[in-house]
């Protein structure tokens, strides 16, 4: 159980494009999901915490209005990365939660590699 | 703010030596949350292990155990008889109770296990 799924898997678009990716709790509903990003041979950084029907929170130093998050339901989160450029291919990992409260482990998605032309 | 810091960036052993990675971490809650995931090159995270701040017992799970230290924030893991399959990055991670399941990650350890 507990399964995140990410689609798609790997995506590559051009430069001033936007790209949308979904995350998915397959088998239970996430009070919350979170989006990270990881560059190659770094560490995974948060980039937002939503919750289901409120505004994403986003951390310092990303842009909401280039990393567009909704989370629209209970099983699913949509990442937009709006006007990509090059420097943002990267790995974006989601996770989903169902617990309430911090430290609930968090089921993390295959991840999704973008490349930027 | 919460932190992990795991100073060994790559590590090299060949198979069927112990090893044991390394993890301290900082934080102002008393109620806190550490984990350690396994990211093999395909990039999916692998859970391990979850403690929670009260519970220091040291667990073993297989060839896998974890020293849990609160005296020195640390949250070492150790591989026994390691082997070809466990090369992969890993990755520390801690939670604050009180900070929206927010999981701050160290910087990894690239564990290679030569035959």
């Amino acid at each position: 159980g507990a399964v995140v799924s990410q689609h798609p898997s790997w995506v590559i678009c051009k430069s001033g494009t936007s790209v949308k990716i979904e995350c998915r709790s397959l088998d239970f509903q996430a009070t919350t999901m979170f989006w990270y990003r990881q560059f190659p041979k770094q560490s995974l950084m948060l980039m937002a915490t939503s919750n289901e029907g409120s505004k994403a929170t986003y951390e310092q130093g990303v842009e909401k209005d280039k990393f567009l998050i909704n989370h629209a339901s209970l099983t699913l989160s949509t990442l937009t990365v709006t006007s990509a450029h090059p420097e943002d291919s990267s790995f974006y990992i989601c996770s989903a939660t169902f617990g309430a409260g911090g430290g609930d482990e968090q089921y993390f998605g295959p991840g999704t590699r973008l490349t930027v032309t | 703010a919460q932190k992990v810091t795991q100073a060994q960036t790559e590590i090299s052993v060949v198979e069927k030596e112990d090893v044991t990675l390394d993890c301290v971490y900082e934080t102002r809650d008393t109620t806190y949350y550490l984990f350690w995931y396994k990211q093999p090159p395909s990039g999916e995270l692998v859970f391990l292990i979850r403690r929670n701040s009260f519970d220091e017992q040291n667990e073993i799970s297989g060839r896998y155990s974890w020293n849990f230290q609160k005296s020195t924030s640390s949250f070492n893991f150790t591989i026994t008889a390691s082997q070809v399959v466990d090369s992969a990055v890993y990755f520390c991670a801690l939670s604050e109770a009180g900070n929206n399941n927010d999981m701050r990650f160290g910087a990894g350890t690239r564990l290679t296990v030569k035959p």
